[in-house]
């Protein structure tokens, strides 16, 4: 089955304590991203990556990382998490780079971090 | 103020009704647009894209954009409780953002 994985599912943990949310996606895309949605924010970019050791900012990428060593996986990195990192997180791909091809973005299921 | 801008609703309508929601951006040279459904506790799934000027339908579905006045609606035809859900207006930033608006919530009841 065509998926975007990501785990875990729900998260709640300590201000400063290293945490990494995993991101996979099983469909050979290119283009993989993260946003964390906020109420009366809607979804705001983190990063995003075009492919393999290819990363960019998104519009929020402060206290975030990202890295990307293979196609498939795309973690998110909070070094030190504070408690304004509490959301909900959701990794996105997409086939190809570039014109309407990225249009289609297939989302993960979600991750609700609580930084406490 | 924000890139892409939606009521957030709710907006209620009966069942069988029209359901308008309607989204407003502000980059005049965008040049793709979307509406993805966001069911509660679920991850955004894409139900609409459009490019031109003009109506796009899809079953049930009706996108509608209007580049000089810089809007995008959605039509939902013979609502159902099903449709209950946010509904997200997405806007394509230069060549691979996209700029979502906070969301519309739909409610439709029986």
């Amino acid at each position: 089955e065509a998926q975007v994985t990501q785990n875990p599912r729900y998260l709640i943990t300590v201000t400063g304590k290293k945490l990494t949310v995993t991101c996979s996606q099983n469909m050979n895309h290119e283009y993989m991203s993260w946003y964390r949605q906020d109420p009366g924010l809607g979804l705001r970019q983190i990063y995003y990556s075009m492919n393999v050791e290819v990363t960019d900012k998104g519009d929020v990428p402060e206290g975030y990382k990202v890295s990307r060593k293979e196609k498939r996986n795309f973690p998110l990195i909070l070094e030190s998490p504070s408690p304004n990192q509490t959301s909900l997180y959701f990794c996105a791909s997409s086939p190809r780079t570039g014109d309407t091809s990225t249009d289609t973005q297939y989302f993960g299921p979600g991750t609700r971090l609580t930084v406490l | 103020q924000k890139e892409v801008e939606q009521n957030s609703g709710p907006l209620s309508v009966p069942e069988g009704a029209i359901a308008s929601l309607n989204c407003t951006y502000s980059d005049r040279g965008s040049q793709s647009f979307f509406w993805y459904r966001q069911y509660s506790g679920k991850s955004p799934e894409l139900i609409m894209s459009i490019y031109s000027n003009g109506d796009k339908e899809d079953g049930r579905f009706t996108a509608q954009l209007n580049k000089a006045s810089q809007y995008v609606s959605l039509l939902i035809r013979d609502s159902q409780p099903s449709d209950s859900a946010t509904y997200l207006c997405a806007v394509k930033r230069g060549y691979n953002k996209l700029i979502f608006g906070a969301g519309t919530r739909l409610a439709v009841h029986p």
